[in-house]
């Protein structure tokens, strides 16, 4: 099972509508999750850290589930320049700095 | 904001070439990581680095070393390239401490003919 599993999509939804992606984690003593975002040919760049209480920011709400360990990502009212690949990652603190697992990602593809 | 900087964006090089990859960052960040990433299979960690002349191996580091002489450059280094290293090489860094996201250099696309 990998460490961390996500639906590789291709998520295609019109311009407006509201998508939510889910991310399974193996490891029941990860500490921190955050969203990442990556365009085509380019680095990933963090969205959001994920916290247990949720957390929201502006059109996007990042959830944690401990007991189920899941992580999902809301987006509301789509825009075209929403349309990328969405990495779930996963910290595992090794002691000696925090070590990232990354999901394969998620893409969105927002269309008119 | 973080500025995490790869030497090169595009680098074509030939079997068996040592090849070095540089990657600076101004942040004074604590810990450094190189990672490639394929299609399929998602980001992988080579090597990281908590301190300088620190280094510890990630989930793939077979045919790869690092260096760390200063704390703000991390180089990775390909003794001896081989066509299955054609990848996207991604440095990144990170502040000391658990929790802390990763900032991502630009990436280099580095093949090998």
């Amino acid at each position: 099972r990998k460490e961390v599993e996500q639906d590789p999509g291709p998520f295609n939804v019109p311009e407006g509508a509201t998508v939510a992606f889910n991310c399974t984690y193996s490891n029941s003593a990860s500490q921190s999750f955050f969203w990442y975002r990556q365009d085509c040919r380019k680095e990933p760049k963090l969205l959001m850290s994920v916290y247990s209480s949720g957390n929201e920011d502006g059109r996007f709400t990042a959830q944690l589930n401990r007991a189920s360990q899941y992580i999902s990502l809301l987006i509301r009212d789509s825009k075209l320049s929403d349309s990328a690949t969405y990495l779930c990652v996963v910290n595992s603190n090794t002691g000696t700095a925090s070590k990232l697992t990354f999901g394969t990602g998620t893409r969105l593809q927002v269309t008119l | 904001d973080v500025k995490v900087t790869q030497s090169s964006r595009y680098l074509v090089k030939r079997t068996g070439e040592k090849v070095f990859l540089e990657c600076v960052q101004d942040m004074d960040h604590e810990n450094m990581f190189w990672y490639r990433q394929d299609p399929g299979l998602g980001l992988r960690l080579i090597y990281f680095s908590y301190d300088v002349k620190m280094k510890e191996k990630g989930d793939i580091p077979e045919g790869y070393s690092v260096s760390r002489e200063k704390k703000e450059r991390f180089s990775l280094i390909l003794e001896s390239a081989s066509t299955n290293q054609t990848s996207m090489y991604l440095c990144a860094s990170a502040s000391g401490g658990a929790n802390q996201p990763q900032h991502f250099g630009d990436g280099t696309r580095l093949s090998i003919l």
